[in-house]
């Protein structure tokens, strides 16, 4: 079964630093990768997606995300953070069975804090 | 706005008790996949609908259960609640399979079991 690891709970960067959260994901065949992000009392907004192609996927807001095959990882970055970009991101691989079935597996997510 | 539509989006019911959930899809999308959001389980993949047919289940329990109608809105249904069923339920749709098209998340619900 496929699994997603964010190994940090919680993240604190300064205002304007660079950031970068971790993703590792377990998955048996070519994944499909996303990264949501969930304001307090909001819904999930899709930041970016990898589906095939060129590794290095662009987001909304500044973001973007590597795919490493080898490393299993999909970690996404930001090169200078705002306080707005204070929320809980969930990375998150597609389960896929037969028929056109699929679902998300989501990680834990890692909750971003933001310093002035 | 996303476009799905989450109602209600808080319920506050009684162990015991039924509640549904309800869930318009964006304009256009055929698919709709129920989650639910707790702090102990985290995000967690329910049901998957498709053109009012049902795809794949998740970790659903026994006592939910949904359907999607003619008009590809869906109901989600909770019965004999505990207080562990409380959590943050949202509902995602997507054109055809998410895969492809991606998803896109209502505001969801919140449930609250007491």
């Amino acid at each position: 079964a496929q699994s997603v690891t964010q190994p940090d709970i919680h993240i604190t960067v300064s205002e304007g630093a660079s950031l970068e959260l971790r993703c590792n994901y377990s998955y048996g065949a070519t994944p499909y990768l996303f990264w949501y992000v969930q304001s307090p009392g909001q819904g999930l907004q899709l930041l970016l997606k990898y589906f095939s192609g060129d590794t290095l996927v662009q987001g909304i807001k500044g973001f973007e995300a590597e795919f490493k095959r080898s490393q299993s990882s999909f970690n996404l970055r930001k090169p200078s953070v705002h306080w707005s970009d204070a929320a809980e991101y969930f990375c998150a691989v597609g389960a896929w069975s037969g028929g056109g079935a699929d679902g998300l597996t989501f990680g834990k997510g890692t909750h971003l804090i933001i310093q002035p | 706005d996303s476009g799905v539509t989450q109602t209600p989006k808080h319920l506050i019911t009684a162990t015991g008790q039924r509640v549904t959930l309800r869930c318009s899809p964006r304009s256009g999308d055929l698919s709709v996949y129920w989650y639910q959001q707790s702090l102990d389980q985290g995000l967690q993949f329910l049901i998957q609908y498709y053109n009012g047919e049902e795809r794949a289940k998740g970790n659903i329990l026994e006592r939910f259960s949904a359907q999607q109608f003619p008009d590809l809105h869906s109901e989600l249904n909770l019965s004999s609640l505990e207080l562990g069923d409380s959590a943050l339920y949202f509902c995602a749709s997507s054109v055809g399979t998410g895969r492809s098209y991606g998803y896109t998340f209502g505001s969801g619900t919140r449930l609250t079991v007491v």
